[in-house]
């Protein structure tokens, strides 16, 4: 198994451009996250998603979107890029199990917006 | 304040010291799961814990669930440990699953 794989490790963005990071994962994990992560912060949800089809705002969703039409994917966009989008991203999937439950991250991405 | 309170927030040892870092909760929590975060930015799962105790070769995470409280203890430290620790406290809500971060302890072993 691969893991979580997400796609691109850095990217810089001018003020205004879109972008999507790429998120899939091959563990058949139903439960699956976008995190930011800002120096000093704890991971911040921005959205999370319980299955094909069915997504959900996190705590801080705004400037973002996200879909997830099969269970392997989960891709996060950013529409209009801002300065205050720069941050590391990280792309999760849960382990499902009373015993065993386990999260597992992708490599995270590193955006920053000029 | 923030539900889930890690400290110390920096932590620097000596090779072949014994470790401890806490994790205190607020909220009511399912599960406790203990992260590290790599130089390089990669995070991996340590532990999922729920009540008790577990062991995984020289690392232990406690919890106490009356008190809201975690420990992570690291024996015979070592510097390929040095690495953010976070804490997530599994947070269920509505019926789904919700993760409430710690800040994350940076742990410095020195050869």
């Amino acid at each position: 198994n691969a893991g979580v794989t997400q796609t691109p490790k850095f990217r810089i963005l001018k003020i205004g451009q879109s972008m999507t990071l790429q998120c899939t994962q091959d563990m058949n994990h139903n439960y699956m996250y976008w995190y930011r992560q800002d120096p000093g912060m704890g991971l911040k949800l921005i959205y999370y998603s319980v299955g094909a089809g069915i997504t959900d705002k996190g705590e801080v969703p705004n400037g973002y979107n996200v879909s997830r039409s099969t269970t392997e994917d989960f891709p996060l966009r950013l529409e209009l890029a801002a300065p205050s989008q720069t941050s590391v991203y990280f792309c999760a999937s849960r382990q499902q199990g009373y015993l065993n439950e386990k999260l597992f991250f992708g490599s995270g991405t590193q955006l920053s917006v000029l | 304040k923030n539900e889930v309170e890690q400290s110390p927030q920096n932590l620097t040892a000596q090779e072949g010291e014994f470790i401890t870092i806490n994790c205190s909760y607020s909220v009511g929590i399912s599960a406790l799961h203990w992260l590290q975060q790599h130089p390089g930015g990669g995070i991996v799962s340590l532990f999922m814990l729920s009540s008790g105790k577990k062991k995984h070769g020289r690392l232990i995470a406690t919890i106490n669930i009356q008190e809201k409280h975690s420990s992570l203890h690291i024996t015979a430290s070592h510097p390929r440990d040095s690495a953010v620790y976070i804490c997530a406290a599994h947070h269920p809500t509505s019926g789904t699953y919700k993760y409430i971060f710690g800040t994350g302890t940076r742990l410095k072993v020195l050869a």
